[in-house]
């Protein structure tokens, strides 16, 4: 079975930009996660959706925003990027009840000079 | 969201030998989840505990869901070189949904 997968795998982008990453959960997952890291940190939950809904969303600025499409696979975009935008961004898929185990794809680097 | 307390930051070992590594938080989580990351991937997940006091196994990893509810434990038996990675921990509130908190991670190297 495929796993959760992320495109493009690698980005570069200049401050003020924005950018667009996709994710396709695993084949029968209804949410999804999007979470940020930053070298040397843990990932940080940015949102959730399942069923197209925003379920959950951190502590991140308006910037940022997602969408989850029928098919459950999903987008997130970040306009007006600024340096400290350039983070590994994690895809996760979840099982759904009654675990709600997330499983992450492989992720997408994204670099902003 | 929560950031949780992972300890040690990092450890060298010898090939044979046992780690044992832990993630403590002031809030109660409804679940701990232990999670392996290598150079440029995702996070993988090794194990998920449920309930308070649970003792999980999975092979050589063992890792158990505190009394407490705030902390978790990995061991790590008769390491093998291909353990070195990063293994984070993350833990899911209660009555936040299903976001998960990470620790900051342990990373772990391995000498044959």
């Amino acid at each position: 079975d495929a796993g959760v997968t992320q495109s493009p795998t690698h980005l570069i982008k200049t401050r003020g930009q924005h950018v667009t990453l996709r994710c396709s959960p695993i084949s029968g997952h209804k949410s999804v996660s999007w979470y940020q890291q930053v070298l040397g940190q843990g990932p940080q939950f940015i949102f959730q959706y399942y069923e197209k809904e925003e379920r959950g969303r951190g502590n991140f600025p308006d910037r940022f925003s997602a969408r989850q499409f029928p098919n459950y696979s999903s987008e997130l975009n970040v306009n007006a990027l600024l340096l400290g935008d350039s983070a590994l961004y994690l895809c996760a898929s979840t099982s759904g009840s009654p675990y709600n185990e997330q499983f992450f794809g492989p992720g997408t680097r994204l670099t902003v000079l | 969201g929560q950031q949780l307390n992972q300890s040690p930051q990092s450890m060298f070992i010898q090939e044979g030998e046992d780690v044992s590594m832990n993630c403590t938080s002031s809030s109660i989580f409804n679940t701990w989840l232990w999670y392996k990351q290598d150079p440029g991937e995702g996070p993988v997940l090794l194990i998920a505990l449920y309930k308070a006091g649970e003792l999980t196994s999975n092979g050589r990893l063992t890792a158990q869901f505190g009394i407490t509810r705030k902390d978790s434990f990995l061991n790590i038996s008769a390491s093998i070189p291909s353990d070195v990675g990063i293994y984070f921990c993350a833990g899911q509130e209660s009555n936040s949904g299903y976001a998960l908190n990470f620790g900051k991670g342990t990373s772990l190297l391995v000498t044959p």
